[in-house]
C-alpha cells in the first residue's frame, strides 16, 4: 500500500533548538498538507502545497515556523526556535486534487514533538 | 466559511450494539464530506467520503454514513460495534463552492469512541 512517510516519529528537544520534521508524500499526489494536533485545538491546518508551490501558510506562526517542498518527494516543516507550546503531534498528508475533484487524503503516522 | 461540529467528545457503546458518531457541517455550497479514524499512536486513516449520489455511503470496516442535506448532517454509523472500533473519529468537510485556500478540509474536533466488551 502506498503511504505517507514521516520522520522522525518522536522528537524531544530543548526550548530554543531548531526542529525539522520531514514528510515523503505518496508518489503522484500533487497536494501536501501539514497539520498539528493538540488536545486543546484539535487538528489545525498549518500549511499546504499544490504542485510544490505554497498555497496557504496562514495557520503557521511565521516568526518561527517555515514549510518547504524542495522537491516532489520531500516536504519539510521547521521550527526555529522551538517553544514548549509547540509540543504536539504534527501530521503530514498528501492527496490528489484535480479541478474540483478531491479525494480522501492519506495521512502519515505523525511526528510527536515534545519541547522541554 | 466552512465549519464542522462534532457535538460529542466521547461516545461509549457496548460491543454488539449499533453505534452513531454525530457530525454536522456548514458550507455555502455543496459539501464534500469525509470521515477519518485515528487509532492510538497512529495517523489518520480514511474511512469514507460523500461527494454526490446515494445519501448512504459505505466505507471501510463496516462503517457507513448518511448524508442529510436538510439537517446538514453526516453521521457515522455501524450496525454492530467491535471493541477494536475504539478510536478517535474525525469528520471533515470541504466546500465545493470555496475558492483558493478555502478549498481545503476543515476537521471537526474529534469524537472518542469507546466500545465496551
Amino acid at each position: 500500500d502506498a503511504r505517507v512517510t514521516q520522520t522522525p516519529r518522536h522528537k524531544v528537544t530543548e526550548m530554543g533548538q531548531e526542529v525539522t520534521m520531514r514528510c515523503q508524500p505518496i508518489l503522484g499526489h500533487n497536494t501536501v498538507f501539514w497539520y498539528r494536533q493538540t488536545m486543546m485545538q484539535g487538528l489545525e491546518l498549518l500549511a499546504y502545497f499544490r504542485n510544490r508551490a505554497p498555497l496557504d501558510d496562514s495557520g503557521m506562526p511565521k516568526d518561527r515556523f517555515s514549510a518547504e517542498m524542495p522537491d516532489a518527494t520531500l516536504a519539510t516543516l521547521k521550527i526555529q526556535p522551538s517553544e514548549p507550546r509547540d509540543s504536539a503531534v504534527y501530521f503530514c498528508a498528501s492527496g490528489l486534487v484535480t479541478g474540483t475533484a478531491s479525494y480522501g487524503y492519506t495521512f502519515g503516522s505523525g511526528t510527536r514533538l515534545t519541547v522541554v | 466559511a466552512q465549519s464542522v461540529a462534532q457535538p460529542e467528545d466521547q461516545v461509549n457503546v457496548a460491543e454488539g450494539n449499533p453505534l452513531t458518531v454525530k457530525c454536522t457541517y456548514s458550507v455555502s455550497g455543496n459539501p464534500y464530506l469525509f470521515w477519518y479514524v485515528q487509532y492510538p499512536n497512529r495517523g489518520l486513516q480514511f474511512l469514507l467520503k460523500y461527494i454526490t449520489g446515494d445519501n448512504l455511503v459505505k466505507g471501510s470496516y463496516g462503517f457507513e454514513a448518511e448524508f442529510n442535506k436538510s439537517q446538514t448532517s453526516f453521521h457515522l454509523k455501524k450496525p454492530s460495534a467491535l471493541v477494536s472500533d475504539s478510536a478517535l473519529y474525525f469528520c471533515a468537510v470541504r466546500d465545493l463552492a470555496a475558492s483558493g485556500s478555502a478549498r481545503q478540509l476543515t476537521f471537526g474536533s474529534g469524537t472518542q469512541l469507546t466500545v465496551l466488551p
